[in-house]
């Protein structure tokens, strides 16, 4: 089946410094992957929609300048949290859409941000 | 805005129980649908899905699912529980754009041996 890997699966930084999370698919190619940010007992809230070679999409409320998408490649996608401060720990997820319009969903990466 | 909602926030069974988890939507077009578990430390991966066809569709693991056009609904189903069932699980939905999918905020299942 298709893999998606997220690196780091844990990351703690200090405030004030970025933090660089990796998406990759491994067997398949991804024209478009996704980035959500998971909070405690709460659904996953999807937070842009990253296409390959172009601008990704914010969703409302999404500071773009804050979380920087970046799909420089059909296997890669990296979300750069900015100036990180402790509001922005949570877990942040990763998809890469397949054939068929489904979903294949990262590990997850586990900030903390002191 | 579309929204998906599930009913119960935890459910607590016993092994060999059955279970049946609510899911509703709120678009009334064609609509593509999703059921997706997280087991303890593991990333989401999908149970099964509906595209169209038989409203009846059958998964991984046992578990199966009901498309309901006239409620609404995209209920999960499994029989008899196992203890290695104790996940979250999430029901999904394409967007009307059909470009992103939109998750309930999940059910946490706990079975006890």
């Amino acid at each position: 089946g298709a893999v998606v890997s997220q690196h780091p699966s844990r990351v703690i930084c200090k405030s004030g410094t970025s933090v660089k999370i990796e998406c990759r698919s491994l067997d398949f190619q991804a024209t478009t992957m996704f980035w959500y940010r998971q909070f405690p007992k709460k659904s996953l809230m999807l937070m842009a929609t990253s296409n390959e070679g172009s601008k990704a999409t914010y969703e409302q409320g999404v500071e773009k300048d804050k979380f920087l998408i970046n799909h420089a490649s059909l296997t890669l996608s990296t979300l750069t949290v900015t100036s990180a401060h402790p509001e922005d720990s949570s877990f942040y997820i990763c998809s890469a859409r397949g054939s068929k319009n489904i979903q294949y969903f990262g590990a997850g990466t586990r900030l903390s941000v002191l | 805005a579309q929204s998906v909602s599930q009913h119960n926030h935890h459910v607590i069974l016993s092994e060999a129980a059955s279970l049946e988890l609510g899911c509703n939507y709120s678009y009334g077009g064609t609509v593509n649908l999703f059921w997706y578990v997280q087991y303890p430390g593991q990333h989401l991966q999908l149970l099964l899905k509906y595209f169209s066809g038989d409203p009846l569709v059958k998964g991984i693991k046992g578990f199966e699912a009901e498309f309901i056009k006239s409620k609404f609904s995209f209920n999960l189903r499994k029989p008899s529980v196992q203890w290695s069932d104790t996940a979250e699980y999430f029901c999904a939905v394409i967007n009307q754009a059909g470009t992103a999918l939109i998750f309930g905020k999940g059910t946490t299942l706990s079975v006890s041996s």
